[in-house]
Order: structure tokens, then C-alpha cells, then sequence
């Protein structure tokens, strides 16, 4: 079955670490999203990429950094100057007709 | 500035009651319009979606929306609640046309009693 896979589903990070949260998607879809969730406030956007090799940033750029290299890949590492990456981090992937697919998530929890 | 109001942080509800969930939205022209359910640690779920035409959405699970050009809105109904219904509830908007990222609401926590 189609669909998008995140990974981890948890994730701990060290002060002053950087990590990767993994998404993979099969579905064929150009576009690829990562949301940030935090209690009350909805999703906002991080990054986001319409092409392979190219992608923007969205409302909350700051601290994260992204690739697409592959179609089925949008990998998003989150850094050391990103001072408060406690979070639920959604990605999401979509064709030009709409219909957003989401992955199951990635908690990241600073320890 | 384009933006998503969910006026109800949190609403509960008997298990057979109606529901109505509020959305608003600001955007300069109409938009493409969602409604998303999101269980506790998962991934969010498309329970319908307005592009045009008739103003009156059916989606899965029993749900319906209604778009209501005049008020800026697009309100999520269901006539019976179900106990499995309890989860967070999302309402976006998109530009139309293209690949466009979507602007979510702060969402609706519902509870339902048995």
C-alpha cells in the first residue's frame, strides 16, 4: 500500500546535537511538507519542497535544514541552534490537486 | 493576513448528540477548504475537502461540512457522535491551483461521554 513513512516514531536529543528525522513516501507525489505541532497552537510549517533539489522555507525555518534529493525522500534535520525542538514533527507529501497524506509522526524530546 | 480561527479549544459531547465544530478563515479570495481528524500520536486523517460547486460536503466517517462564502466559514457536522469520534480536529485552508502549503487552524479537542 501507498503511503508515508516517518522515523522514528520517538527521538531524543542531547543538548547541542543535531538529528535527522527520516520521510519516505511512495505515493508519486512531487510535493513534499514538514509541520511542527505543538500543544495549542496547530501545525505550522517548517519546510516544504514542490521539485526534487529545490525547496523553500515556511513560517519556521529557523534551526531545521532540509534535502530532496530523491522524489520519495525529504529528510529534515533539526540543530543545534534550534533552542527549543520539543515537538511532534509531521511530514506530509501531496500531488498539484490537493489532497495532503500525512505520516504518522516523529516526537522529538530534548533530554 | 491569511488565517485559520478555531473559535472552540475544547468542546464535549453525549455520546448521539449532535456536533458543530467552528472554522473561519481569512484569505483573499476563496480558497480550497479541509477538515482533518487526528487521534492521540498520529498522523492527521482527510475527512473531507471543499475545491467548488456545491456548498454542502459529505466526507467519510458521517461527517459533512457546509462552505458559507458570506461568513467566511466552513463548519464540520455530524448528526450522531460515536465514542470513537473523540480526537482533535484540524481545519485548513489552501490557495487554489498548484502545490500550495496549507494553513491549519489551532484545532478542536473533542471529548465525548458515554
Amino acid at each position: 500500500d501507498g503511503g508515508i513513512t516517518q522515523s522514528p516514531k520517538y527521538l531524543f536529543r542531547k543538548e547541542g546535537q543535531n538529528v535527522t528525522l527520516s520521510c519516505e513516501q511512495n505515493l508519486n507525489h512531487d510535493a513534499m511538507y514538514w509541520y511542527r505541532q505543538d500543544p495549542g497552537q496547530g501545525l505550522r510549517l517548517i519546510y516544504y519542497s514542490q521539485i526534487v533539489n529545490d525547496f523553500q522555507k515556511g513560517d519556521i525555518a529557523e534551526g531545521y535544514s532540509v534535502s530532496r534529493e530523491k522524489k520519495e525522500s525529504f529528510p529534515l534535520t533539526v540543530t543545534s541552534a534550534q533552542k527549543n525542538p520539543t515537538a511532534f514533527y509531521l511530514c506530509a507529501s501531496s500531488t498539484a490537486t490537493y489532497g495532503y497524506t500525512f505520516g504518522s509522526g516523529t516526537r522529538l524530546t530534548v533530554v | 493576513a491569511q488565517s485559520v480561527t478555531q473559535p472552540d479549544i475544547h468542546i464535549t459531547v453525549s455520546e448521539g448528540a449532535s456536533l458543530e465544530l467552528r472554522c473561519n478563515y481569512s484569505y483573499g479570495a476563496t480558497p480550497y477548504l479541509f477538515w482533518y481528524v487526528q487521534s492521540p500520536g498520529q498522523g492527521l486523517q482527510l475527512l473531507l475537502k471543499y475545491f467548488s460547486g456545491d456548498t454542502l460536503v459529505q466526507g467519510i466517517k458521517g461527517f459533512e461540512a457546509e462552505f458559507k462564502r458570506s461568513q467566511s466559514s466552513f463548519n464540520l457536522r455530524k448528526p450522531s457522535v460515536h465514542w470513537s469520534d473523540a480526537a482533535e480536529y484540524f481545519c485548513a485552508v489552501g490557495a487554489r491551483g498548484g502545490y500550495n502549503k496549507l494553513i491549519f487552524g489551532a484545532g478542536t479537542r473533542l471529548a465525548v461521554h458515554p
